[in-house]
This record gives C-alpha cells, sequence and structure tokens, in this order.
C-alpha cells in the first residue's frame, strides 16, 4: 500500500461546480498536510496548509482533514475554468521526517 | 514567482552530453531538494540538502550528480543520460523547523534524445 492515495482522474465538472479532491494515507504519523496546484508545463504551487483536523477556508477553497480516518480533501467552491489543473496533496510527518510525501495528484478539468 | 528561480526551463541534450540543471531558492530556507515528475508518475524525490549536507539520496543513478555549494543554491549535473530520464525535473526548498511547507521552482523540462 503506497503511503498516500490520491485518484489521477481526469475529473471534469461544469462551471459553477464544487468541486471535491481527496487524498487517503496509511502513517497515522502525519502531522502536516498541504495542497498543491500544478498547472501544466509549470512547478507545483502550494495553495493551502493545515496541521490540524478540521476545517481551514480561504476563499473559495476549503481544506479538511480528517485524522481518524486519515483522509484529506480540498473542496473548490464555484469552480471556474482556471482552476483546471493538477492538484496534489503532500503530508510531512515533521517528527523524525520534514519531508514531504506527495500524492500523484488530481487533474481537474472545468469547462465552460 | 515563488522564490525559487530554476534555469534553464527547457534543455534537449544528447545522451553523451553533460550539461547542468540549476536552482536558487531567495527565501532563506535551509533545505533544498531534487524532484523528477515524469508524465502520469507520482513526484518522485531524488536528493535533499539539509544546510548543504546531502541527507538523503533516494537510489538515484550516479549519472544524475547534485551539488550544493551554499544554503541557497543546489545544482544537478548531468551525464550520459538516456531517453527515459527525459522528465520535468523540479527544485524545491523548504524551512526545517519552521513553516516545513516546500516551494517549488517552474522545473526544467529535460529531452534526451
Amino acid at each position: 500500500q503506497k503511503e498516500v492515495e490520491q485518484d489521477p482522474g481526469p475529473l471534469s465538472v461544469p462551471e459553477g461546480a464544487i468541486v471535491s479532491l481527496n487524498c487517503t494515507y496509511s502513517n497515522s504519523a502525519f502531522q502536516y498536510f498541504m495542497w498543491y496546484r500544478q498547472y501544466s508545463r509549470k512547478g507545483p504551487e502550494l495553495l493551502m496548509y493545515t496541521y490540524s483536523s478540521g476545517n481551514k477556508e480561504d476563499g473559495r477553497f476549503t481544506a479538511q482533514v480528517d485524522k481518524s480516518s486519515k483522509y484529506i480533501s480540498l473542496f473548490i467552491r464555484d469552480s471556474q475554468p482556471s482552476d483546471s489543473a493538477t492538484y496534489l496533496c503532500a503530508m510531512i510527518l515533521l517528527r523524525g521526517s520534514y519531508i514531504p510525501t506527495f500524492g500523484r495528484g488530481t487533474s481537474l478539468i472545468v469547462h465552460p | 514567482e515563488t522564490g525559487v528561480t530554476q534555469t534553464p526551463r527547457h534543455l534537449v541534450m544528447g545522451m553523451t552530453n553533460k550539461k547542468s540543471l540549476k536552482c536558487e531558492q531567495h527565501l532563506g530556507h535551509n533545505a533544498m531538494y531534487w524532484y523528477k515528475q515524469s508524465a502520469k508518475k507520482p513526484l518522485e524525490l531524488m536528493f535533499v540538502y539539509n544546510f548543504k549536507e546531502q541527507t538523503e539520496n533516494n537510489s538515484v543513478p550516479s549519472r544524475f550528480s547534485p551539488e550544493c555549494p551554499n544554503s541557497s543554491h543546489l545544482f544537478l549535473h548531468l551525464h550520459t543520460l538516456q531517453p527515459e530520464d527525459s522528465a520535468l525535473y523540479l527544485c524545491a526548498s523548504s524551512q526545517v523547523g519552521g513553516n516545513t511547507e516546500a516551494f517549488f521552482g517552474q522545473g526544467t523540462r529535460l529531452t534526451v534524445v
């Protein structure tokens, strides 16, 4: 079993839809969780990060962490064509290792 | 701009060539990373430097040789590569002990012919 599982998609939605992107992980010691967005032919850019279980909101984006289920989500409200990209989740143990472990990324397509 | 700059952005090289990729971070971070990203594959961690010391080498072939002369600069020296080494090579940096999220450069798109 991989440490971080993420469905590669593609996930295709109409403009304005609510998008839910998810990752599951196997190591309960992960403490720090991040979401990156990567446009085609660009490097990943950090969208959001969180330490704790619960929700964190930033504009149209909400990151959710459920440590008991080892499950993290990124919700995008009112999705736009400009949100079309690959979204990667990442997580860090902190204790013992600071190196992020990445999911394989989910390709999102928002069509007008 | 993310504060991590990679050059060149694109590189085409023959299998017998020697070339180097350069990464510079302007964020004051103390850790730097090389990742390989191939089509339809997850990010592959190649090397990690913490305070200029190499702390990780993920079974990377010796035709890839990293160099970290200081905490702001990271190089990846390439020689006798194979076509399957064609990929996007990403540099990242982070601050160990502080906010630990990694910031990436735009990558070097490498094609080996």
